[in-house]
This record gives structure tokens, sequence and C-alpha cells, in this order.
């Protein structure tokens, strides 16, 4: 089985811009989760999906957003990219009976 | 979910045992014990967990207290590959349960030749 892919694996932004990443699930998983790593943070919890609805949501603003799709792929979306936004953005999937998740390699955000 | 305490950093001799140790002296019942691991610039990695017995698979073996309190993971024979940020996680299951998984800061351990 194909692993957890995230793309793209790296990418530049400046400020004010907005970005998109992209997160595909191991086949047969229903529930994608994000995170956000920082030096400074850590690994922190963004938002978790199961079936195209939003099931959680960690403490971050507005400007993170994201979706989850029928093939249960997913996307985060952040608008009006800050310097503090550069992050390692991680994507998990997981059997919805299960608690054992899956990373994906990440998404490292550079904002300039 | 109850909150973990693990050394920060740590030394093992490759080819010997790595035993990591981790304090959860608020788990509630039905709070499992889970480890996950972070190669350098990788996504975390499941290792293993547990409730409350004594768990071991081809990667690694947990130990818990009796008491649930504390627990330890013991890489059997550790090598250079398993140099990474170790996570303590305590959660709980159940169906009213998400995939938030709370990390701490973990504990590095470095294995010399």
């Amino acid at each position: 089985k194909a692993g957890v892919t995230q793309t793209p694996r790296y990418l530049i932004k400046t400020r004010g811009q907005q970005v998109t990443l992209s997160c595909s699930p191991i086949s047969g998983h229903r529930s994608v989760s994000w995170y956000q790593q920082t030096p400074g943070q850590g690994l922190q919890f963004l938002f978790e999906y199961f079936s195209e609805t939003q099931r959680n949501k960690g403490n971050f603003p507005g400007r993170f957003s994201g979706r989850q799709f029928s093939n249960s792929r997913s996307e985060m979306n952040v608008s009006t990219l800050e310097l503090g936004d550069s992050a390692l953005y991680l994507c998990a999937s997981r059997v919805s009976a299960s608690n054992e998740q899956f990373f994906g390699p990440g998404t490292r955000l550079t904002v300039l | 979910d109850a909150k973990t305490t693990q050394p920060p950093s740590m030394d093992c001799a490759e080819g010997r045992a790595a035993n990591l140790p981790c304090n959860h002296s608020t788990i509630s019942g039905n709070e499992y014990v889970y480890w996950y691991r972070q190669i350098h610039s990788q996504g975390p990695q499941y290792i293993i967990h547990g409730l409350k017995n004594n768990e071991t698979n081809e990667m690694a073996s947990l130990i818990i207290t009796e008491d649930r309190k504390s627990s330890t993971l013991i890489l059997p024979h550790a090598t250079l590959r398993d140099t990474a940020v170790y996570y303590c996680i305590v959660r709980a299951h159940g169906s009213g349960n998400t995939g938030k998984l709370i990390f701490g800061q973990g504990t590095t351990l470095q294995v010399k030749p």
C-alpha cells in the first residue's frame, strides 16, 4: 500500500500570499488530520476531517482552513501568509476505527 | 487528554537496549499510551501503543506500570537509524475520539557508535 503523500514537498511564498497544500491519505483511510511543526511550538494539531466533515479544530486563526473531498483527499489553505507561518505542515491519515495514524513526509513552507 | 513528561535527551550505545521513560500520572482509565518517533525532517512514525498490558511488536516493546502512571519504551538493539525524537502520547479511544494527537517536546535519542 502506498503511504500518505503530500504535495508539494517544498514551497516558498511571500507575506500576504495564500497557499494550498494537498494530502492524499492511504487508500481506505477516511480520516485526515493536519499538523503544523515549528521549532518554537513543536507539533500542533490544526484540524481533522472525516467523510468530508471537519471533526475537530485546533487553536489556529481563521486564516487556516481545510477541506476534504469525497475520495478522502484533503487540502489545507492558509491565506494572508505571515512570516510565522513558515513551518513543516504534516498530514496524517487513519482508518476510522483505528487510532493508529500514519503521517506523510510533510510540506516545508517558507514565507519570505 | 492526559499530559506526559519525558526527559529531553538520552544517549545509547549502538547495539544496546534503549529504554525511554514517560510519566503520565494523570492518565485516565480509558486512555492508551502511544509512542511515535520522528527522524529528522520526516513525518512522525507510529511505533506502538498499549492500555495496561505490556506490548511488543517488531519495532519495540512497551512496558506500562501496574498503576499506569508511567511507561517505558524499549528498543532492544538500538542502531544509528534509531536516532530520533521519541514522543509519548496518551489519548482515549472510543466513538467520540478524534484524530487529535497532543505532542509534547519528546525525548531526543542519540544512538552512538
